[in-house]
């Protein structure tokens, strides 16, 4: 199986500031990356697809990048409602998988 | 608007079997698939199969064959699955999902596993 690393783990940023976060996968993807969004109780939320398509009603300032095996979510200003897991999902092979998740709070 | 809607939570005990619901509405059942995503503390995010709402058709994690069985009933647009032979290492919550890309997600049903 592909194995997903996402770092960091926890990361903590203040209002207003630009965020960016890491998906690094074990072999080439082939840009077959997602991000997804979950919040504290909830189940998570698509934010982007195929590396840097923003999903339906997703806010603008959420954007991604990559190629191969390295990806990147970036959030141009966090935003207090940001707070939440962050996880990566590769469907480039069978089995999909999911990183282990990057915990944004507010400083 | 697209929503998935679960059944309850579980309390099972070990040696048992359950099965999970995910009601579909707001767009055509049969145009999407339905994938289920497992999620503990532990393990994170673990995807177990997806299943052809048209067809029947499913693909599984190899690490779910066995334990999981994926089923549809297009009459009532709800997918199912079905956890069996349960162990304590099943106690998770379990998510179906639209599509191979999850992009809408059902609430998630707590199966707790516990003699």
């Amino acid at each position: 199986d592909i194995q997903m690393t996402q770092s960091p783990s926890f990361l903590s940023a203040s209002v207003g500031e630009r965020v960016t976060l890491s998906c690094k996968a074990s072999q080439n993807i082939n840009k077959y990356l997602d991000w997804y969004q979950q919040k504290l109780g909830e189940a998570p939320k698509l934010l982007i697809y195929n590396t840097n398509n923003l999903h339906t009603g997703i806010p603008s300032r959420f954007s991604g990048s990559g190629s191969g095996t390295d990806y990147t979510l970036t959030i141009s200003s966090l935003q207090p409602e940001d707070v939440a897991t962050y996880f990566c999902l590769q469907r480039n092979s069978w089995p999909n998988t999911f990183g282990a998740g990057t915990k944004l709070e507010l400083k | 608007q697209v929503q998935l809607q679960q059944s309850g939570a579980e309390l099972a005990k070990p040696g048992s079997s359950v099965k999970i619901s995910c009601k579909a509405s707001g767009y055509t059942f049969t145009s999407y698939y339905i994938s289920w995503i497992k999620q503990t503390t532990g393990q994170g995010l673990e995807y177990i199969g997806y299943i052809n709402t048209g067809s029947g058709g499913t693909n599984y994690n190899e690490k779910f064959k066995g334990k999981a069985t994926l089923t549809v009933d297009k009459s009532s647009s709800t997918a199912f699955m079905q956890l069996s032979s349960l162990t304590p290492d099943d106690s998770a919550v379990y998510y179906c999902a639209r599509r191979a890309t999850p992009d809408y997600w059902g609430q998630g049903v707590m199966v707790t596993v516990s003699s």
